[in-house]
């Protein structure tokens, strides 16, 4: 069976530090991947997305970049981040399977930045 | 334009009580995909359903169903006998597919809470 792990679950940052999030899917081969951030009370933002190692689509322009460097690993990073980076960031993984592409999601990471 | 609205922020019932959960949709795809995913407080997100737009059956999944009418654009979730565990924020998402990459567009949640 898949799981999905994150790493760490917690994480308190300084405002200007740099970030290194990870996910690691287990159990499946060339999946999409994806990267969203859940603000306080709020739905979910699609930051990244990848269909491929080393293939990222960014949604939305921020301070925020991802790679995935082999084929079930994608990593979230911040060379500084803001006041504004605090959130629950999920990562998810989804196989196009007889056209259809759910995506399941991981435990999270929920990040303050202080 | 694709967007999903569920206008019900947050629901308060009391426990055994049926709680309908809206979801309205948008999309100029004529092929789509919905879903449902809880969050509970933990926060990891829980598959519940996916529902393609050719398939307009309503769904029964124990106290779960789910009422999807494509001449709405609506895909309700209904909690039937509502237990306490039940508790946890709800989205609806979309998934157009001539993205390409099956992005998912979520609506904003709702909140359930079932009181004891």
């Amino acid at each position: 069976s898949q799981t999905i792990h994150q790493w760490p679950a917690t994480l308190v940052q300084p405002v200007g530090s740099p970030l290194s999030l990870e996910c690691t899917v287990e159990g499946t081969s060339n999946p999409n991947l994806y990267w969203y951030r859940q603000a306080a009370g709020r739905g979910l933002q699609l930051l990244f997305y990848s269909v491929g190692i080393g293939q990222i689509s960014s949604e939305v322009p921020q301070n925020l970049s991802a790679s995935r460097p082999q084929d079930r690993q994608f990593i979230l990073s911040s060379k500084k981040l803001l006041l504004s980076d605090s959130g629950f960031y999920l990562c998810a993984w989804s196989v196009r399977r007889s056209g259809m592409d759910e995506q399941f999601f991981g435990p999270g990471t929920r990040l303050t930045v202080l | 334009a694709q967007k999903v609205t569920q206008a019900q922020t947050e629901i308060s019932v009391v426990e055994k009580e049926d709680v309908t959960l809206d979801c309205v949709y948008e999309t100029r795809d004529t092929t789509y995909y919905l879903f449902w995913y809880k969050q509970p407080p933990s926060g990891e997100l829980v598959f519940l359903i996916r529902r393609n737009s050719f398939d307009e059956q309503n769904e029964i999944s124990g106290r779960y169903s789910w009422n999807f009418q494509k001449s709405t654009s609506s895909f309700n979730f209904t909690i039937t006998a509502s237990q306490v565990v039940d508790s946890a924020v709800y989205f609806c998402a979309l998934s157009p597919t001539t993205s390409g990459t099956y992005k998912y567009i979520f609506g904003t949640g709702t909140r359930l809470k079932v009181l004891a």
